[in-house]
């Protein structure tokens, strides 16, 4: 299966709006409402900051939001601070035989 | 605190084996559906290997397909993955990754720190 589409790079300065987009196939991203994104520091694990599309775990930051129009999925960070600088990652769900698949991952700078 | 500990990572040769075990504590280890997903340095995550809560439905990335055997048991809260026929590829940090069965939510959340694999001669 291969792994959705992201930007390598996208960056902002603090107090800034940045948009990630992932794009899929009608397999995984259009075809499920199951797209979760995950905010990557160096050497550290994988954390999630949305899932299901656009739901925020508790003790995410308001200004993590995510959408999804047909065969892509978006995250927006609003209001960037240099906290925000990792890599991010999306994740579709894409049925029984081949349950998720990864993003290419995009590093965000805050300037 | 939901917490997942990876264990048994280390160097082996091209061709060798490994078992990875992952220990859970602060959550009900039988109700979550368990997965590997591995990181090779510098690249993007790449989803390995699950298994149902129960153990009766196993899934494998084609990469790992008859190499790999992925294995829980719910009385010791700990999941395995037993690796063999290793190759310089599969070089990577492998993250012990859970999801609730419970609801419709496909999240994979918690995750382990990570254990890495090193194949190398």
């Amino acid at each position: 299966q291969s792994a959705l589409t992201q930007a390598r790079s996208v960056s902002g300065s603090p107090g800034q709006s940045v948009t990630i987009s992932c794009t899929g196939t009608s397999s995984d991203v259009g075809g499920y409402n199951y797209v979760s994104w995950y905010q990557q520091y160096p050497g550290k694990a994988p954390q999630v900051v949305i899932y299901d599309v656009s739901q925020r775990p508790s003790g995410v930051p308001d200004r993590f939001s995510g959408s999804k129009s047909g065969n892509t999925a978006s995250l927006t960070i609003s209001g960037l601070q240099a906290e925000d600088e990792a890599d991010y990652y999306c994740c579709s769900y894409g049925g029984s035989y081949n349950p998720y698949v990864f993003g290419t991952g995009t590093k965000v700078t805050v300037l | 605190e939901m917490q997942l500990v990876e264990s048994g990572g280390g160097l082996v040769q091209p061709g060798g084996s490994l078992r990875l075990s992952c220990s859970a504590s602060g959550f009900t280890f039988r109700t979550y559906a368990m997965s590997w997903v591995r990181q090779a340095p510098g690249k993007g995550l790449e989803y390995v290997s699950a298994i149902s809560h129960n153990g009766d439905r196993t899934y494998y990335a084609d990469s790992v397909k008859g190499r790999f055997t992925i294995s829980r048991d719910n009385s010791k809260n700990t999941l395995y993955l037993q690796m063999s026929s290793l190759r310089t590829e599969d070089t990577a940090v492998y993250y012990c990754v859970g999801r609730p069965v419970a609801g419709t939510s496909r999240r994979l959340d918690p995750w382990g720190q990570g254990t890495l694999v090193t194949v190398s001669s």
